[in-house]
């Protein structure tokens, strides 16, 4: 069974751009969230996606939006980027996003704003 | 607000000798998991802990949950360089897939 799936594995960008991520989750999973990882602030939640709707948000401002689709996948923007948004940003899947469900991690997505 | 904090931050051991990380937590949850970082690289699962008293082990690693003193705690056994690594617990914030992160534990099992 293929893993998650994330694209680009790399971007580089600059101030006031935006980006936009993508997720691909293990087949047969429903839900899907997303976390950001950066060396100050450790692993943080951003938002899951369970049957194309928002089930979870964390506390990031809303330059940090998401959306999923009818097959599952799902994509993350983030407009207007500053500096302090250079992360690893990490989508995770689980079956029905509770119960026993064990979440599965993607590879990242490292973003740089210069 | 849910809080998840692990100790040690930071931890170096000798090939062959046993450690415990802990993971305590500020409120009631029902899941309770253990994942596995190498550096440049993403998450692995190492555990899942459901209930109270549950333990798990794979390998050199034993994980076990108690929920009415809101701790879980990472065993390690006989530490081989291969588990040189950081490692995270996380706690379910709600029945979704909201999971609150520990900051890590950094080991380094040297020879």
């Amino acid at each position: 069974k293929a893993g998650v799936t994330q694209t680009p594995r790399y971007l580089i960008k600059t101030r006031g751009q935006q980006v936009t991520l993508s997720c691909s989750p293990i087949s047969g999973h429903r839900s899907v969230s997303w976390y950001q990882q950066t060396p100050g602030q450790g692993l943080q939640f951003l938002f899951e996606y369970f049957s194309e709707t928002q089930r979870n948000k964390g506390n990031f401002p809303g330059r940090f939006s998401g959306r999923q689709f009818s097959n599952s996948r799902s994509e993350m923007n983030v407009s207007t980027l500053e500096l302090g948004d250079s992360a690893l940003y990490l989508c995770a899947s689980s079956g029905a996003g509770g119960g026993t469900d064990t979440q599965y991690f993607g590879p990242g997505t490292r973003l740089t704003v210069l | 607000e849910l809080k998840v904090e692990q100790n040690p931050l930071f931890l170096s051991m000798q090939e062959g000798k046993n450690y415990t990380i802990y993971c305590n937590y500020s409120t009631t949850s029902d899941r309770l998991y253990w994942y596995r970082q190498d550096p440049g690289k993403s998450l692995e699962s190492l555990f899942v802990l459901l209930s109270n008293g549950a333990v798990k082990q794979e390998g050199r690693l034993m994980a076990s949950l108690d929920t009415k003193a809101r701790l879980s705690t990472l065993h390690i056994t006989a530490a081989v360089h291969d588990l040189s690594a950081t490692y995270f617990c996380a706690v379910a914030y709600n029945q979704g897939g909201k999971l609150i992160f520990g900051q890590g534990t950094e080991l380094s099992v040297k020879p």
